[in-house]
């Protein structure tokens, strides 16, 4: 089985500048999560996805936002980036979600400058 | 709310010795808890997990033990090789989410 797909892999943008990352699951797995890591902060949950309805959300700002498509692929998305938006951005992949197992990509860097 | 310690932050053992890594939690409500590895450049990795029915899981030389009443949980890696030097991390769901760690540095000497 593949395991959870990220795209890209690294990003740079400009502060102000809108950003898209991508989330492939493992197959078979309806449920999608984001996290946030960074040095100070460690990680940190963003929101959760489940057959394409936003299912639970971490205390981030309304710039983030994201979506689930019905092949069970997601995207996030971080409008007018700010520098501290700088971090690892993390996709879980999980059978049921809700706190259980689940299967974390490579990630996405993105830098903000 | 939602609080999860780990300690140590970092632990340097000899290759061959045992690695013990704690993690507590606040959330009477949490029954599964898992252990992650991140190595530089990669996502975490799901090394082991047990559930809140169980005390104890081992798969070869990691082993996790749970202690629900004093509300933590425990890593334990045997014959530590180098190949075991990463950041690990704890991640109890609480509130229908994984709350992670800060995460402890693992450094093998060989």
């Amino acid at each position: 089985k593949a395991g959870v797909t990220q795209t890209p892999r690294y990003l740079i943008k400009t502060r102000g500048q809108q950003v898209t990352l991508s989330c492939s699951p493992i197959s078979g797995h309806r449920s999608v999560s984001w996290y946030q890591q960074t040095p100070g902060q460690g990680l940190q949950f963003l929101f959760e996805y489940f057959s394409e309805t936003q299912r639970n959300k971490g205390n981030f700002p309304g710039r983030f936002s994201g979506r689930q498509f019905s092949n069970s692929r997601s995207e996030m998305n971080v409008s007018t980036l700010e520098l501290g938006d700088s971090a690892l951005y993390l996709c879980a992949s999980s059978p049921e979600g809700q706190g259980a197992i689940a299967f974390f990509g490579q990630g996405t860097r993105l830098t903000v400058v | 709310g939602e609080n999860v310690e780990q300690h140590p932050s970092t632990l340097s053992v000899q290759e061959g010795d045992s690695a013990v890594i704690k993690c507590t939690y606040s959330d009477s409500a949490s029954n599964y808890f898992p252990w992650y590895k991140q190595e530089l450049g990669k996502g975490p990795q799901l090394i082991i997990d047990i559930r809140s029915n169980v005390g104890e899981k081992k798969d070869q030389r990691i082993a996790v033990t749970l202690n629900k009443t004093a509300k933590h949980f425990s890593l334990h890696i045997t014959e530590t090789q180098p190949e075991d030097s990463a950041v690990y991390f704890c991640a109890p769901n609480q509130g229908g989410k994984l709350i992670f760690g800060q995460g402890t540095e693992l450094s093998v000497k060989p």
